[in-house]
């Protein structure tokens, strides 16, 4: 099983950019990376979903290498609501089993 | 207006109790999930059920029943022989958990459960 490990906390100001870096050195062949956003008190959103090299949408980039042993969020222009933890999950197709990072504190200060 | 749905909010219970946390999808989903999160950790997955009638032991399901006797239900039994059950209890659901696949999770607003 791929195990996760995250930064626990990053500070940021309010319209900068921001890249949280998931690190999954054993990552299987059939997993997929997914990121998620908690607030407290909350369940997790879903924010962005890939496999291998970039995937963008309308909130996130997700950003793969080829090796697929890290993968990096990256948020454009944070703002003030934007503090919430953020998961990453890798998706072990081979056994159905789903595990979660450590989740990194993201708080965006003015 | 589709959504999933936990209940209570919260929920204390005298040690040595069974409870039984409801979770309710009506966004036609077949696979349903549940969570336990710890204060300042991580979601560890309990149980999973891909379908009706079918479910899946997770990482830490020792001291947990579930059952999946309809497709918009998936209820989660804390047992006496959970050694320490006082956590926040998160139930998902997802269109299909196909092998390598993991589609979204939709996630509801949490139990948190106090044993006292």
């Amino acid at each position: 099983l791929a195990k996760t490990t995250q930064p626990i906390s990053m500070d940021s100001y309010e319209g900068q950019e921001v890249n949280i870096t998931c690190s999954h050195n054993n990552i299987a062949t059939n997993d997929y990376i997914t990121w998620y956003q908690q607030f407290p008190s909350q369940g997790p959103r879903f924010i962005i979903q890939g496999y291998k090299t970039k995937v963008t949408n309308e909130v996130a980039s997700l950003f793969i290498p080829a090796d697929r042993k890290s993968s990096t969020l990256s948020l454009p222009r944070v703002s003030l609501s934007d503090t919430a933890v953020y998961y990453c999950l890798v998706g072990s197709g081979a056994t159905n089993k789903l595990i979660f990072g450590t989740g990194t504190l993201l708080a965006v200060q003015p | 207006d589709g959504g999933i749905t936990q209940s209570p909010k919260y929920l204390f219970r005298k040690e040595g109790q069974n409870v039984t946390l409801s979770c309710e999808q009506n966004l036609n989903h077949d696979a349903m999930y549940w969570y336990r999160q710890d204060p300042g950790q991580g979601l560890r997955l309990i149980y999973y059920s891909q379908i009706v009638n079918d479910f899946q032991k997770g990482d830490i399901a020792e001291g947990y029943s579930v059952s999946r006797e309809k497709k918009e239900s998936f209820p989660l039994t804390v047992t006496s022989a959970q050694k320490n059950p006082t956590a926040f209890y998160l139930c998902a659901s997802s269109i299909s958990q196909l092998a390598g696949v993991h589609n979204e999770q939709f996630f509801g607003p949490g139990t948190r459960l106090t044993v006292l």
